[in-house]
């Protein structure tokens, strides 16, 4: 059965940085790519970068783009979302995706 | 970047309605499509895959069908949990979500 569990969310003050992380279980980890989408409260669900299966390959959504920095390690089975210079409208639900949604995502909160 | 819309944005149904929502891909996309669930304050849950497949204990009354480009989701007899709102998703070319259609109560 596949399992994507992310953790590392927190309320975090503008401009700081924290990590996300999502364990994956289930699968053939390294042979898949990931991604990472987002909803903030209230709103839809936004796709914010994408990663491929070795991890030379990376995609940033332009909201994001030169803040977030996305990674993996095929060894634990496990892709990382490092968010810095938070702002407020970084505040959202993060998912970490294979194909599909299956975690219960970790909520960030950018607040002073 | 491959553009999913959905339509309608919100929909006011009663329970045992038949119900529908359309999704569109700006471009062809094969079969690679999901439709999810959305609860308030819940995780989106995966209903369908490859545009009709149902995903174990999905019951029956959800049904989806559609290729390439137009796809569509229907709910043969409303149910008080059913009330939520419905996102379809592309996996063929990175992950895009339509933008949602909220299913409330008429």
């Amino acid at each position: 059965q596949v399992q994507l569990v992310e953790s590392g969310g927190r309320v975090v003050q503008p401009g700081t940085s924290l990590r996300l992380s999502c364990v994956a279980s289930g699968f053939s980890f390294s042979s898949f790519s990931m991604e990472w989408v987002r909803q903030a409260p209230g709103k839809g669900l936004e796709r914010v970068a994408f990663i491929s299966f070795e991890g030379s390959t990376r995609y940033y959504a332009d909201s994001v783009e030169g803040r977030f920095t996305i990674s993996r390690d095929n060894s634990k089975n496990t892709v990382y979302l490092d968010l810095n210079s938070v702002r407020s409208d970084d505040t959202a639900v993060y998912y970490c995706v294979d194909r599909f949604i299956r975690g219960q995502g970790t909520r960030v909160t950018v607040s002073s | 970047d491959i553009q999913m819309t959905q339509s309608p944005s919100t929909l006011s149904a009663s329970v045992g309605d038949r119900v529908t929502i359309t999704c569109r891909a700006s471009q062809s996309i094969g079969r690679w499509l999901a439709w999810y669930q959305q609860r308030p304050g819940k995780a989106p849950k995966v209903l369908i895959s490859e545009a009709s497949t149902l995903e174990i204990g999905v019951p029956s009354r959800f049904s989806a069908t559609g290729s390439g480009t137009d796809f569509t989701l229907t709910i043969s007899s409303l149910q008080p949990d059913d009330f939520a709102t419905y996102y379809c998703q592309q996996y063929s070319h990175y992950v895009t979500f339509g933008p949602g259609t909220r299913v409330d109560v008429k």
